[in-house]
């Protein structure tokens, strides 16, 4: 089991609604991604960081901002949550030198 | 932007059977890894080929490479029904991972 959280897990949530989603990790990673996935689909990059104070859009436009003012945490926020953005969130780290990415178990996102 | 494509996109076996997974992709990588997903679950790596190696093994799972055809293949030896999972390829090029679509590997007890 990789060190990598992700709260909430599930959250349902109104239209116009501001949320963050968390990820944390105790690896001491200097590398942190963001990946949007639909069921059963590709992972789409949304946001990464190679470090603190370090953050850059992915492959993915995406209406999310992300932070990175300490290592072990990388949060994603919505300013208004919309009903396309239900979708699983998956968050992701990997060391200097690493080749493997260790994920976290995902925030399964609905906005109705 | 999506690099690899696997296929097929879902697989269906029974228990016991073999599994293979084919994976392309488009640019010259660095290494190529798969990684195996359980629904509604994050990834998680299994097995790492480097760019200069042509076949590897670990347990039950054995990949190739070949760079000429910029493909791969994941082979599942004696499938068990705990392999039921998505599958995705994954390459790395300078720091620039991308993943592809995945296949769905269904393992009937």
């Amino acid at each position: 089991e990789a060190d990598i959280y992700q709260t909430p897990r599930y959250l349902v949530i109104g239209t116009g609604k501001k949320i963050t989603l968390e990820c944390s990790q105790t690896m001491g990673h200097d590398k942190m991604y963001w990946y949007q996935q639909d069921p059963g689909m590709e992972l789409h990059l949304i946001h990464y960081s190679y470090g603190v104070n370090s953050t850059e859009k992915g492959d993915l436009s995406s209406e999310s901002t992300v932070s990175r003012i300490r290592t072990e945490h990388f949060p994603l926020t919505l300013e208004s949550a919309r009903p396309s953005h239900t979708s699983q969130y998956l968050c992701a780290s990997r060391g200097f030198g690493d080749y493997e990415q260790y994920f976290g178990p995902g925030t399964r996102l609905t906005v109705t | 932007s999506q690099q690899g494509e696997e296929d097929p996109q879902a697989l269906s076996i029974q228990e016991g059977e073999n599994a293979t997974m084919n994976c392309s992709y488009k640019t010259s990588i660095n290494n190529l890894q798969w990684y195996r997903q359980n629904s509604g679950r994050g990834l998680v790596h299994l097995i790492l080929i480097r760019s200069n190696e042509r076949e590897k093994h670990s347990g039950r799972l054995r990949v190739t490479l070949d760079t000429s055809k910029k493909s791969s293949s994941l082979l599942i030896t004696a499938s068990r029904a705990a392999d039921t999972a998505s599958y995705f390829c994954a390459t790395d090029a300078d720091n620039d991972m991308r993943f592809g679509a995945g296949t769905r590997l269904t393992v009937k007890p």
